[in-house]
């Protein structure tokens, strides 16, 4: 079973600020296996990034994700009022066929 | 616009059984994979189990935590999603999403959810 790992659980940053996130997964997946959500409170979750680097239409090239292996990131560059969220990293294709880690909570500082 | 409603969530106590549904629009629900993914009050995303579609054969995969418990199913002729669960327990509460993608389909990322319907396991 894949188990996804997400770091830190929260992180306290200010606008403008360069926000990094980071997922590990608990054995080598694809690096077509691996997307970002945001959710915002009281909404759904919102795909931003998929395949480990591929931005959804409409996304704002602030944001941006890296890595391979077992060690994926998500960059944004700099943080907008709107970016304080909760983001995490999902894993499709594997087993089981979909897990997601257990979030990382972005807040103002 | 690519429509996912849930409905069907409420209070059902500890060992009960609840029936969620979700109807689909603007696009090919026939097609399309389906998921269910639920979210505990206050905690992260869980995905709950897939339904492929019949063309590919229509097979059903299940989280560990609920295998046996709940079923999936669809009825492409209503456009609908079902998600009828047994046995249910009070881990079970939290809010559950329909979701699919608009194409290609597969286990791939998720590109659209449903607004949510909340189930409340409690005595």
């Amino acid at each position: 079973e894949i188990v996804l790992t997400q770091s830190p659980g929260t992180l306290s940053l200010s606008p403008g600020e360069r926000a990094t996130l980071s997922c590990r997964a608990g054995q080598t997946i694809s690096s077509k296996s691996l997307a970002w959500y945001q959710q915002r409170p009281g909404q759904a979750p919102r795909l931003l990034i998929y395949d480990t680097s591929i931005r959804t239409t409409g996304i704002p090239d602030r944001f941006s994700g890296s890595g391979s292996g077992t060690d994926f990131t998500l960059t944004i560059s700099r943080l907008e009022p709107e970016d304080f969220a909760v983001y995490y990293c999902h894993q499709y294709g594997g087993s089981p066929r979909h897990s997601f880690g257990q979030g990382t909570k972005l807040e103002i500082k | 616009e690519v429509q996912l409603v849930e409905s069907g969530g409420g209070l059902v106590e500890p060992g009960g059984s609840l029936r969620l549904s979700c109807a689909g629009s603007g696009f090919p629900f026939t097609a399309a994979w389906m998921n269910w993914v639920r979210q505990a009050p206050g905690k992260g995303l869980e995905w709950v189990g897939r339904i492929k579609s019949k063309t590919d054969s229509g097979s059903i995969d299940y989280a560990a935590p609920v295998r046996g418990r709940f079923i999936i199913s669809r009825d492409d002729s209503k456009d609908t999603l079902y998600l009828q669960m047994n046995s249910l327990r009070n881990d079970d509460t939290g809010v559950y999403y329909c979701t699919t993608r608009n194409g290609p389909y597969g286990d791939l990322p998720i590109d659209y959810w449903g607004q949510g319907t909340l189930v409340t396991v409690s005595s």
